[in-house]
């Protein structure tokens, strides 16, 4: 079972708020990601680090933003909330690149904006 | 355009029988194939892996086969158990690049009645 867990797992917030989604891996992964997953819907990326103090945005487009000021921390930011972002956000960790190492996911943050 | 088309979008199935998941891809050049299975509000789980040189991988009653000249791949899964309801993802990477990159599908919805 992989040890990387996000917080909160539900979160319902009104519009403006600024909210951030934790995510944190004992595997002391240097790669770390952050996807966004629609209903039926392909995961997309959104974020990506390859260690600490080295974030990248993803292909797609997003308005939050990530920090990695620790190996094993990768938390995700928005600043004021909007129901465009209501979504389930998941993060990912792997000791090699993402597209030749294993991957291993967390259990995903549902995020509803009223 | 790299894409990864999954079929069907939904199936059910009846506890105990077998079925098939179908994946194609258009994703070039290619470096390998996943199979996920993702839980209702969980985050996606490894099944197997495949490179360019394996055509055939199993992990207990799911097995994976790849016909790269084809580009494609399917899973199989024996003797259902209700356990299996989830939506099973394909995931292919390329190695066109030193990043590499991964191309989700959309799913296949698994339900399996008792």
């Amino acid at each position: 079972e992989a040890d990387i867990y996000q917080t909160p797992r539900y979160l319902v917030i009104g519009t403006g708020k600024k909210i951030t989604l934790e995510c944190s891996q004992t595997m002391g992964h240097d790669k770390m990601y952050w996807y966004q997953q629609d209903p039926g819907m392909e995961l997309h990326l959104i974020h990506y680090s390859y260690g600490v103090n080295s974030t990248e945005k993803g292909d797609l487009s997003s308005e939050s933003t990530v920090s990695r000021i620790r190996t094993e921390h990768f938390p995700l930011t928005l600043e004021s909330a909007r129901p465009s972002h209501t979504s389930q956000y998941l993060c990912a960790s792997s000791e090699a690149r993402a597209s030749t190492g294993e991957l291993f996911f967390g259990e995903g943050s549902r995020l509803t904006v009223l | 355009k790299n894409q990864v088309e999954q079929s069907p979008q939904s199936l059910i199935i009846l506890e105990g029988k077998n079925c098939t998941l179908q994946c194609n891809y258009t994703v070039s050049p290619f470096s390998n194939l996943r199979w996920y299975k993702q839980d209702t509000g969980r985050g996606p789980v490894s099944l197997t892996i495949m490179t360019f040189s394996e055509n055939t991988k199993s992990n207990g009653r799911y097995t994976a086969t790849l016909d790269a000249d084809t580009k494609q791949s399917s899973l199989h899964i024996t003797a259902s158990q209700l356990s299996d309801s989830a939506s099973y993802i394909c995931v292919v990477s390329d190695r066109g690049s030193t990043l590499g990159r991964l191309y989700f599908g959309r799913g296949t919805q698994l339900t399996v009645w008792p």
